[in-house]
């Protein structure tokens, strides 16, 4: 069973900083099957990110992920205020399909 | 417009069971799988199983296998997350979620619904 572990648990920063994000795999994945979401307070989870790096309609291109194998990256390379919210990686193959990440939380320092 | 429409909040005590609805429209219902996803108060996501309403094939999580029930109703454009037996443990929101492509099982959700909360308590 593949295992994903986001760090850091939270990542404190103010808006107009860069935000790097990690999504590490207890094995190699294929960054077919990576993708990130975002979720804010008393709303559904909206899909940022799949295959790794391709934008989701509607992202706005200050988003962007990158990695492969174990290692994935979900960067905001400038914070809005509405960036502020958890961020889950996910790996939609198999072994079991859908699993998550924990979650790493960007709070407004 | 995609949209899938989850029934309402629910509050039931343990041992009692419970059917929750997810109605999708704005696209071809039977062209999709439909999958369920549990998140517990202040947790993470969990991707619970996800069902083919065109023939009702249905794959679950290994983690909640047996512990759930889902189904789809393609006549009507519902899908359903049911319990038996509910206990307390199974406080929580509970989002429905629509693949990002047609005929596929694989859990990348691309359109959600808002969620129902069910809160078991005695």
């Amino acid at each position: 069973e593949i295992v994903l572990t986001q760090s850091p648990g939270t990542l404190s920063l103010s808006p107009g900083e860069r935000a790097t994000l990690s999504c590490r795999a207890s094995q190699s994945v294929s960054s077919n099957y990576l993708a990130w979401y975002q979720q804010k307070p008393g709303q559904a989870p909206r899909l940022l990110i799949y295959g790794a790096s391709s934008r989701a309609t509607g992202i706005p291109d200050r988003f962007s992920g990158s990695g492969s194998g174990t290692d994935f990256t979900l960067t905001i390379s400038r914070l809005e205020p509405e960036d502020f919210a958890v961020y889950y990686c996910q790996h939609f193959g198999t072994s079991p399909p859908g699993t998550f990440g924990q979650g790493t939380k960007v709070e407004i320092k | 417009e995609v949209q899938l429409v989850q029934s309402g909040a629910e509050v039931k005590k343990p041992g009692e069971s419970l059917k929750i609805s997810c109605k999708g429209s704005g696209y071809s219902f039977t062209n999709y799988w439909l999958g369920w996803v549990r998140q517990m108060p202040g947790k993470g996501l969990e991707w619970m199983g996800i069902v083919y309403p065109g023939d009702s094939d249905t794959r679950y999580s290994p983690s909640f296998q047996g512990q759930v029930t889902i189904s789809a109703d393609k006549s009507i454009s519902t899908a359903y997350l049911q319990w038996t037996s509910l206990k307390a443990s199974d406080t929580a929101m509970y989002y429905c979620a629509r693949p990002a492509n047609m005929w596929e099982p694989l859990p990348l959700f691309d359109c959600w619904g808002r969620g129902t909360l069910v809160t078991v308590s005695s």
